[in-house]
């Protein structure tokens, strides 16, 4: 299970945000990935394997984490950036892939 | 440019059979992983299965004894078949690409479709 926190926060443009997501087991080798998602569009990949950046992602995207604890960091919120976070592991015995809940960022 | 767009029935009746495809150009169907990602009505993200390269299967535990995807090679399509729908099958079902780089990631993803399950 990856749990997500906070569910929602709010904060600024250029504001430096830090998004969690917690495993209750071992990520395997770290296969930790995040995702954007905004309304009616499909999830965008930002990070693979806790902190490799997706071709094209922004540099103010970064990935951190090993073992069970996972950060996302947004260096300087740009407006486009606002949306519903995902963290995703693979390589689980309970489940290959898996989703976390999501954090939504909202504008404040 | 690898391109995903599912398609299907929009509305299927409870008790009976959701089946989808996903059209993938850009990439050959049999070059990598691809799987079904659903994801309800104002809710987050469910992995639902996925078909690796080899041909061999993996799905979700708590959908597994409904589901199935197959891989039409011929088409470079795939698709999901899941049985006896209920109203908690409604949502928004997404195909994407693994690429097979051993990391587990969904990097290609279709638009969506939305489907709902009613009378």
């Amino acid at each position: 299970v990856l749990t997500q926190s906070p569910g929602t926060l709010s904060l600024s443009p250029g504001e430096r945000v830090i998004l969690s997501c917690r495993a209750s087991h071992t990520v395997r080798n770290n296969f930790l990935a995040w995702y954007q998602q905004k309304p009616g569009q499909a999830p965008r990949l930002l990070i693979y394997a806790a902190s490799t950046r997706a071709s094209g992602v922004p540099d103010r995207f970064s990935g951190s984490g090993s073992g069970t604890d996972f950060t996302l960091t947004i260096s300087r919120l740009e407006p486009e950036d606002f949306a519903v976070y995902y963290c995703q592991q693979y390589g689980s015995s309970l489940s290959l892939y898996s989703f976390g809940r999501g954090t939504n960022l909202e504008i404040k | 440019q690898v391109q995903l767009q599912e398609s299907g029935p929009g509305l299927v009746k409870p008790s009976e059979t959701l089946s989808l495809t996903c059209s993938v150009s850009g990439d050959s169907i049999s070059g990598s992983h691809w799987g079904w990602i659903r994801q309800p009505p104002g809710k987050g993200l469910e992995w639902v299965g996925i078909m690796k390269s080899s041909g061999t299967t993996n799905y979700n535990p708590s959908l597994k004894s409904r589901v199935t995807i197959s891989v039409d090679t011929s088409k470079n399509h795939f698709s999901l078949s899941l049985n006896s729908v209920t109203s908690a099958d409604t949502g928004v079902y997404f195909c994407a690409r693994d690429p097979v780089d051993g990391y587990g990631h969904f990097d290609y993803w279709g638009q969506g479709t939305l489907v709902t399950a009613s009378s």
